[in-house]
């Protein structure tokens, strides 16, 4: 079974509105973390933002927050006052654990245009 | 964040040739882990490799294609051996750093192979 679902391969969105990129997960340890990456066409895979499964709030950097909704195990990025710049893959991550080693697991991505 | 250098960024190679690739971090960590990206696709992790251990790879990949050296706490190899056109790929190191009471990933501008 996937681990991280991205179910949609491409997005649309016109400058300066919002966009959220779904993701839902799929684990049975209670501790887990979930990433989002940004990877734009040069190839290099950019950290964005972070949730721990314990964090009582949303994560938020900048222009970016994560709409983390436990019971549903989905961990949907939101984009505010997107910019021609945001134009790139999206990728969902999670590790599962607390202590030790515990490789990301990536989402197949989601395509973000945005359009003037 | 780290600082994360590769070289080469891009290359083109022949079949049955080997190609290696260096990582270079900007601060000692005591893991560094190398991705493979394939045209259209996710990210898998290869292996992680410890300074002064084996690397440890994971299932479907095996160190007589993928040999990986760790010399010291900054700089690691992966080197693509006996190459074919299945092995064009974005290849991409990454190193972990603690922030906000979470080790995240950060990942190295990656090197995009073209085997011919």
């Amino acid at each position: 079974a996937q681990k991280i679902t991205q179910t949609q391969p491409g997005m649309f969105v016109q400058e300066k509105e919002a966009v959220t990129l779904d993701c839902t997960y799929d684990t049975s340890d209670p501790s887990y973390g979930l990433f989002w990456y940004k990877q734009p066409s040069s190839g290099e895979m950019i950290f964005l933002i972070y949730q721990g499964s314990y964090d009582q709030q949303n994560a938020t950097e900048g222009r970016y927050s994560l709409n983390f909704q436990k019971a549903r195990k989905s961990a949907n990025l939101v984009i505010s006052a997107s910019q021609l710049g945001d134009s790139a893959m999206y990728f969902c991550a999670m590790r599962e654990g607390s202590t030790g080693f515990q490789k990301l697991v990536f989402g197949t991505g989601t395509r973000l245009l945005v359009s003037p | 964040s780290a600082v994360i250098s590769q070289k080469p960024s891009r290359d083109i190679c022949q079949r049955g040739t080997s190609l290696t690739i260096q990582c270079q971090v900007d601060s000692q960590v005591t893991m560094m882990f190398w991705y493979r990206q394939q045209p259209g696709q996710s990210l898998t992790l290869i292996a992680t490799a410890n300074q002064g251990s084996e690397a440890t790879y994971e299932s479907g990949f095996v160190i007589d294609k993928f040999p990986i050296s760790r010399p010291n706490l900054t700089f690691s190899t992966l080197t693509v051996s006996n190459m074919s056109p299945e092995d064009s790929s974005i290849y991409l190191c990454s190193v972990e750093r603690g922030v906000r009471n979470t080790d995240t990933q950060y990942f190295g501008p990656g090197t995009r192979l073209t085997v011919l």
